[in-house]
């Protein structure tokens, strides 16, 4: 059973914070992985992307891969309000199907 | 922009309706899903397709049969809905990266 496992929070920071939101994943021949927040009540929206071991950032955002620790993160600087939503991981070994986290959820305090 | 369109946003049956969750997606993509998900339970796959009249059991296809006619067209079918089978309903679509519909909220009374 391919997994992937996130700390279901609730994580709290305060307005300004750095979060960081983990995952790791049970699968070594995963080779992509996505970041996706979702409101309550809304759908998931890809906020991230990563193929290679390192970090990748956009914006605000940083995504962390580590594939000999089978670990990939999330970090958010200047964490705002607006950020409080559940982090949904996501693996993909190039085969069809996707394999999704529980979700992490983050409440930013203001 | 990818767009995964839902047919409805909002919907309520009655139990032991038949019930059709339609959705579109315009990037051409061959990978189509299906999921529900539940406070709780996360993200759970009921079925996915590859291509057209192609279709696959996810994690939880019990109670749920699917349709693929059309390239850009997926439809779940519950053929006798139940209680609990109360559920937001998200549909997805993927080449390299999944992206997600508005969601159905269904309800079944």
């Amino acid at each position: 059973q391919k997994e992937v496992e996130q700390n279901s929070g609730p994580l709290s920071v305060p307005e300004g914070a750095i979060a960081s939101l983990n995952c790791t994943y049970s699968d070594r021949g995963s080779q992509s992985f996505f970041w996706y927040r979702q409101y309550s009540g809304k759908s998931p929206e890809l906020i991230m992307s990563i193929y290679s071991n390192g970090d990748k950032e956009d914006g605000r955002f940083t995504a962390q891969l580590n594939k000999a620790s089978q670990y990939v993160s999330l970090l958010i600087r200047d964490s705002q309000p607006s950020d409080s939503a559940t982090y949904l991981c996501a693996v993909n070994n190039y085969g069809q199907n996707f394999v999704f986290g529980p979700g992490t959820r983050l409440s930013v305090l203001p | 922009d990818v767009k995964v369109t839902q047919s409805s946003r909002y919907l309520v049956k009655r139990t032991g309706e038949k019930v059709f969750l339609e959705c579109v997606q315009d990037m051409d993509h061959e990978n189509m899903f299906w999921y529900r998900q539940d406070p709780g339970l996360g993200l759970r796959l009921i079925y996915f397709s590859y291509d057209v009249k192609m279709k696959e059991k996810g994690d939880i296809p019990e109670g749920y049969s699917v349709s693929r006619e059309k390239k850009e067209r997926f439809s779940l079918i519950l053929e006798s809905a139940s209680t609990n089978q109360t559920s937001m309903y998200l549909c997805a679509s993927s080449k390299n990266i999944q992206y997600f519909g508005a969601g159905t909220r269904l309800s079944v009374l």
